[in-house]
């Protein structure tokens, strides 16, 4: 299984829909990450939690929300999906310590119609 | 604003070549670097991180170079092979905020 598990891995969804996308990690990592990836624009972070009582926006925060349920489920929410949502979405973690390497999920691709 | 930025974008190349990718950024207070791979249509997975303080990290035919004051980092990949084909991502951590900053990404393709 893998160690980050971002869940659903596709969605079509409608203008308006209300989505959540789910990650949950088994590396015991106390940091995660959503970020979403389109392309020519590369990987941009929308929100961060470096614990459970800590959630922080990313560069790209607008129209979407998070919820840090546990050390290791990370959720994240479009609460009224518009088309330019659509897009690659990841789930990441790392631990606290020094090194500050990423692991990422699988990824969750995104379509809204 | 810290930007990345990945030259070139592309890049196609014969099988057992020797290549080299690079990574420019603008503000020298990074925490360290790192270098992904991401295959179509999924996620990242991490080959090399540099701390601030190394010049250098090795695995394999891989080796990634850190020049912190230049603002520059290279990924060397010795006789490339077809299954090195892939989007080859970096990305820096600022001090201070221990988030991570990417490029565009170097689209490879190594032809057998």
């Amino acid at each position: 299984d893998a160690d980050v598990t971002q869940t659903p891995r596709n969605r079509i969804t409608k203008t308006g829909k209300r989505i959540m996308l789910e990650c949950s990690q088994t590396k015991g990592h106390d940091r995660m990450y959503w970020y979403r990836q389109d392309p020519g624009l590369g990987l941009r972070l929308i929100y961060y939690s470096f614990d459970v009582k800590d959630i922080n926006k990313g560069e790209i925060s607008d129209g979407y929300s998070v919820s840090r349920q546990a050390q290791a489920k990370f959720s994240l929410s479009l609460e009224s999906a518009i088309p330019n949502q659509t897009a690659l979405y990841f789930c990441a973690t790392s631990v606290a310590a020094n090194t500050g390497e990423l692991f990422f999920g699988e990824g969750s691709r995104l379509t809204v119609l | 604003k810290q930007e990345v930025t990945q030259i070139p974008a592309a890049l196609s190349v014969p099988e057992g070549e020797n290549l080299v990718l690079n990574c420019s950024f603008t503000d020298s207070a990074i925490y360290n670097l790192q270098w992904f791979r991401q295959d179509p249509g999924k996620g990242l997975t991490s080959l090399l991180l540099i701390q601030s303080s190394q010049r250098e990290q090795t695995s394999g035919r891989l080796n990634a170079s850190l020049d912190k004051s230049s603002g520059r980092s290279t990924l060397y990949i010795a006789a490339s092979q077809p299954g090195d084909s892939a989007t080859y991502l970096c990305a820096v951590t600022n001090t201070g905020f221990q988030k991570l900053v990417f490029g565009t990404g170097t689209r490879l393709l190594v032809s057998p």
